[in-house]
């Protein structure tokens, strides 16, 4: 089931900053964030394990939240840069080898 | 070190047309996917592959083949073009599955007339 993002759309000037968050309905194992700027392809931000772990960027950070199945990315101090429509990914247990993607956050910076 | 690579970049097809879009990853990696994009829609996993030989279906697999011969190599065949199938396709490979980033490729934007 895809999971829900929110907000949809947020806008921002330069400096400031946003949390995008993402909930499902299942239980998690993992939560991957991805930017993806227009006409171009997505690209790895973090992931977000159960029990912790996290591998990603270091000017990047996100919470998981297990027993709520929620994460959040928390985006400070915002440059123009970081415009551009964010996806989180949810994996589910049970071995499941495959990722179900929300429907996005469009972001943008201005000056 | 080439990543991810998507062949072709862009292709209009006629309805009832057939074609195939090639993706490569130059990264040893087990997992391949293939996802399409449609406005507001966010990435709909369409098959995906655990390894070489393997295959199985993701969320919206209908009016779509795929075969995995090479473990570097993933195919995506559309047998019968229909306008619905009007979108850009992405590959995207992994080392570990949902434990570990997925890498994509730079898209396929295909128009079914």
């Amino acid at each position: 089931q895809q999971p829900v993002q929110s907000p949809q759309a947020v806008i921002l000037r330069e400096g400031e900053d946003a949390v995008i968050n993402c909930s499902s309905s299942k239980a998690l194992y993992s939560v991957h964030w991805y930017r993806q700027k227009h006409g171009e392809a997505p690209v790895f931000l973090m992931i977000l394990l159960k029990g912790g772990e996290q591998k990603g960027h270091e000017k990047i950070s996100a919470s998981f939240n297990e027993k709520k199945q929620q994460s959040s990315l928390y985006l400070t101090a915002s440059q123009l840069s970081y415009s551009g429509t964010y996806f989180c990914g949810t994996g589910g247990q049970g071995g499941s080898e495959k990722l179900v993607f929300g429907k996005g956050t469009k972001l943008t910076v201005n000056p | 070190n080439a990543g991810v690579t998507q062949t072709p970049k862009f292709r209009v097809l006629k309805t009832g047309q057939s074609m195939t879009l090639l993706c490569a990853q130059d990264m040893n990696h087990e997992y391949m996917y293939w996802y399409r994009q449609d406005p507001g829609m966010g990435l709909r996993l369409i098959h995906y592959s655990v390894g070489e030989g393997t295959t199985a279906k993701g969320e919206v697999p209908d009016g779509y083949n795929v075969s995995r011969l090479k473990k570097q190599n993933f195919l995506l065949g559309l047998e019968s073009a229909a306008p619905s199938q009007t979108s850009v396709y992405f590959c995207a490979s992994s080392s570990l599955g949902p434990s570990s980033e997925q890498f994509f490729g730079p898209g396929t934007r295909l128009t079914v007339l």
